[in-house]
C-alpha cells in the first residue's frame, strides 16, 4: 500500500534555530497538507498546497512558516525562527482527490529546547 | 458554536458491544466528511468516509444528517484492536479548509 514518508521521525532544535521537515507524498497524489498535533491536544491543520502553491492556511501558518515542492516529489515544512511553543508533531498528508480521503505519514515529533 | 465537536469520552465498553459516536459541525457548507482512528502517538488513519446515504463498511457504520449537521459513527461487536482516538474530520471543498474534532476515547474492556 502506498506510503505518506516522512523524514525525520524526530528532531530536537534549540530555540531560535531553522528546521526543515521533509515529506514524500503518495506519487499520484495532487492535493498536499501540513498538520500538528501538540502532546494531548487536536490535530492543527496548518496548510494546504496545490499547484504548486498555498491554497488554503490557518492562523497557526504566520511568517516563520513556509512550503516548498521543490523537486516534485518532496514536500517540505521550514519554520526558520523556532519557539518553544512549536513542539509538536508534524504530520505531512497528501490525497488524491477531495473527498477521497487524506493519507498522513507517521509524522515528525519535533522538540524546541 | 465550534466548527467540529465531539464527546471527548473516554467511552469505556466492554468487549462485544455496540458503541456510537456524533460529531457536530457548525458550516452549513461542509461537504466531505470523514472518521479517523488514532492510536497513541501514531498518525490519523483513514476508517471511513461518510456519505449522505450512509455508508458501512463491517462492523462499522457511517451516516451523515445534513440537516442537523452531524455525523455519526457505529461500532458493532467491539474488539479490543478499537480500542483508540476516533476523529471527525469535516472539509469545505470550496476553500480546502480541514477542520479535525478533538476525538473522542474509546477503551475496550476484556
Amino acid at each position: 500500500e502506498p506510503e505518506v514518508t516522512q523524514t525525520p521521525s524526530h528532531q530536537v532544535t534549540q530555540m531560535g534555530q531553522e528546521v526543515i521537515l521533509r515529506c514524500v507524498p503518495i506519487s499520484n497524489h495532487l492535493y498536499f497538507y501540513w498538520y500538528r498535533q501538540i502532546l494531548g491536544q487536536k490535530v492543527e491543520f496548518l496548510v494546504s498546497f496545490y499547484n504548486n502553491e498555498i491554497s488554503e492556511k490557518s492562523e497557526i501558518f504566520d511568517d516563520q512558516f513556509s512550503v516548498e515542492r521543490p523537486d516534485g516529489s518532496n514536500f517540505t515544512l521550514k519554520i526558520r525562527s523556532t519557539k518553544l511553543e512549536d513542539s509538536a508533531m508534524y504530520f505531512c498528508a497528501s490525497m488524491r482527490k477531495k473527498s477521497y480521503g487524506y493519507t498522513f505519514g507517521s509524522g515528525t515529533r519535533l522538540t524546541v529546547v | 458554536r465550534k466548527e467540529v465537536e465531539q464527546d471527548p469520552g473516554p467511552f469505556n465498553v466492554p468487549e462485544g458491544a455496540t458503541v456510537a459516536f456524533n460529531c457536530t459541525y457548525s458550516n452549513s457548507a461542509s461537504q466531505s466528511f470523514f472518521w479517523y482512528r488514532q492510536d497513541c502517538r501514531k498518525e490519523p488513519k483513514l476508517l471511513m468516509s461518510v456519505y449522505s446515504s450512509g455508508n458501512e463498511d463491517g462492523r462499522f457504520t457511517a451516516q451523515l444528517n445534513r440537516a442537523s449537521q452531524y455525523i455519526s459513527l457505529l461500532i458493532r461487536d467491539s474488539k479490543l484492536s478499537d480500542s483508540a482516538t476516533y476523529l471527525c474530520v469535516v472539509n469545505m471543498n470550496r476553500d480546502d479548509k480541514i477542520i479535525f474534532g478533538k476525538g473522542t476515547r474509546l477503551h475496550i474492556l476484556p
